[in-house]
């Protein structure tokens, strides 16, 4: 089956910095990737759809300045958290929409946690 | 009303058994449907996609699709452990400015007891 590979699995970081996360298709091209925020015992919520070469849409409630979509291959698209905060602290889950079919495949995703 | 509804349990059965999850969604023009499972701290991954109404058979995950009741289920026979998850409920948005995206539901966390 098709593979999406994120990174990194889990990341520390103190309040103030940015982290960046990616998420990579690797047996197939993704024009379309998606960006999830997951707290504990809720579901995926959207964030953002990435699309290959031109601006990120992000939902409604989303700030586009803290976290930056950039989708600049059919491969390749990263997310960064700037100036963190213990409140952005999640599971952030990525995934790619195979151009062939319908079907969604997501990377491991990333645990992030803000001190 | 929520767009993709499910129930989110705990819903315990008995290894063996056969463990039944249920969705509903508000979009009725609605067209593709998928489930995922997702153990606990991990990503989902894609269990089975329907797009008629029926049944769809996989091993042991039949889903069924009812689009005049706008139901989805998945049934999962002979129950393992390991099967032991939330599985989530996913519809492809036909409407609106995430025209094309899944909605999620909640998720159903299921217990499969040995």
């Amino acid at each position: 089956g098709a593979v999406v590979s994120q990174h990194p699995s889990r990341v520390i970081c103190k309040s103030g910095t940015s982290v960046k996360i990616e998420c990579r298709s690797l047996d197939f091209q993704a024009t379309t990737m998606f960006w999830y925020r997951q707290f504990p015992k809720q579901s995926l919520m959207l964030m953002a759809t990435s699309n290959e070469g031109s601006k990120a849409t992000y939902e409604q409630g989303v700030e586009k300045d803290k976290f930056l979509i950039n989708h600049a291959s059919l491969t390749l698209s990263t997310l960064t958290v700037t100036s963190a905060h213990p409140e952005d602290s999640s599971f952030y889950i990525c995934s790619a929409r195979d151009q062939v079919d319908e079907k969604l495949f997501f990377g491991s995703g990333t645990q992030l946690s803000v001190l | 009303q929520k767009e993709v509804e499910q129930n989110s349990g705990p819903l315990s059965v008995p290894e063996g058994a056969i463990a039944s999850l249920n969705c509903t969604y508000s979009d009725r023009v609605s067209q593709s449907f998928f489930w995922y499972r997702q153990y606990s701290g991990k990503s989902p991954e894609l269990i089975m996609s329907i797009y008629s109404n029926g049944d769809k058979e996989d091993g042991r995950f039949t889903a069924q699709l009812n689009k005049a009741s706008q139901y989805v289920s998945l049934l999962i026979r002979d129950s393992q452990p390991s099967d032991s998850a939330t599985y989530l409920c996913a519809v492809k948005k036909f409407r609106g400015g995430s025209q094309g995206n899944l909605i999620f539901g909640k998720g159903t966390k299921l217990s499969v007891k040995p």
